[in-house]
């Protein structure tokens, strides 16, 4: 399976604090990127880094991206309680898409 | 934005009937789309890619006569679940990609969850 890998699986902070979580994969990728989800509900786009950049930031969110470890970090600084969902990575390899395991991120407010 | 409409957003069904799912790309053409299953708490599962005008391509241990895919316009995506049995049950959820634009960003659908008794 390509399927990625991520950690942790949950995770529980106060309004205010930063949140990481992080992303590994199994092959080679064109780019990588980060969706979230409420409960119940579809992915929401967030960011795309391709694979031969290395970081990118967009508002309060910070995406790193490691192509010789396979792997890809998700910053949301400033945490918000609104930012309480699933984030997902994705990678793309040709014409498919597939999704990591997930970290479930509640902010406490 | 882009927007993807995907109907029902919930369906209940007895055992042994069909159900189909509407997925459809409402300001932009979709040449294709892709299938996921996800069960509660866990990621997403891609089912199967679906090509406008041409045979969907079913991820390894996903039975495509089970699972009918049908694209037939650049804008609407359909998934038949045949003969639904409990296990069945589960939400599942469309994507398409803008034609060219490389399939990134993603656009999701809402989900519809199915619930088979």
């Amino acid at each position: 399976s390509q399927q990625g890998e991520e950690d942790p699986q949950a995770l529980s902070i106060q309004e205010g604090e930063n949140a990481t979580m992080n992303c590994s994969y199994k092959t080679s990728i064109n780019n990588l990127q980060w969706y979230r989800q409420n409960s119940g509900r579809g992915l929401v786009h967030l960011i795309l880094i391709r694979s031969n950049e290395r970081e990118k930031h967009s508002g309060r969110l910070r995406v790193t991206l490691d192509t010789s470890k396979k792997s890809s970090s998700l910053l949301i600084t400033a945490s918000r309680a609104a930012d309480t969902a699933s984030y997902f990575c994705a990678t793309s390899t040709g014409n498919q898409f597939y999704f990591g395991t997930g970290t479930s991120l509640t902010v406490i407010p | 934005g882009a927007v993807v409409s995907q109907h029902p957003s919930w369906v209940i069904c007895k055992s042994g009937t069909s159900v189909k799912i509407e997925c459809r790309s409402l300001d932009f053409q979709a040449t294709t789309m892709f299938w996921y299953r996800q069960f509660p708490k866990q990621s997403l599962m891609l089912m199967a890619t679906s090509n406008e005008g041409s045979k969907a391509t079913y991820e390894q241990g996903v039975e495509k006569d089970k699972f009918l895919i049908n694209h037939a316009s650049l804008t609407l995506s359909t998934l038949t679940v045949t003969s639904a049995h409990p296990e069945d049950s589960s939400f599942y959820i469309c994507s398409a990609g803008e034609r060219g634009g490389g399939w990134s960003p993603l656009h999701f659908g809402n989900g519809t969850r199915l619930t088979v008794t």
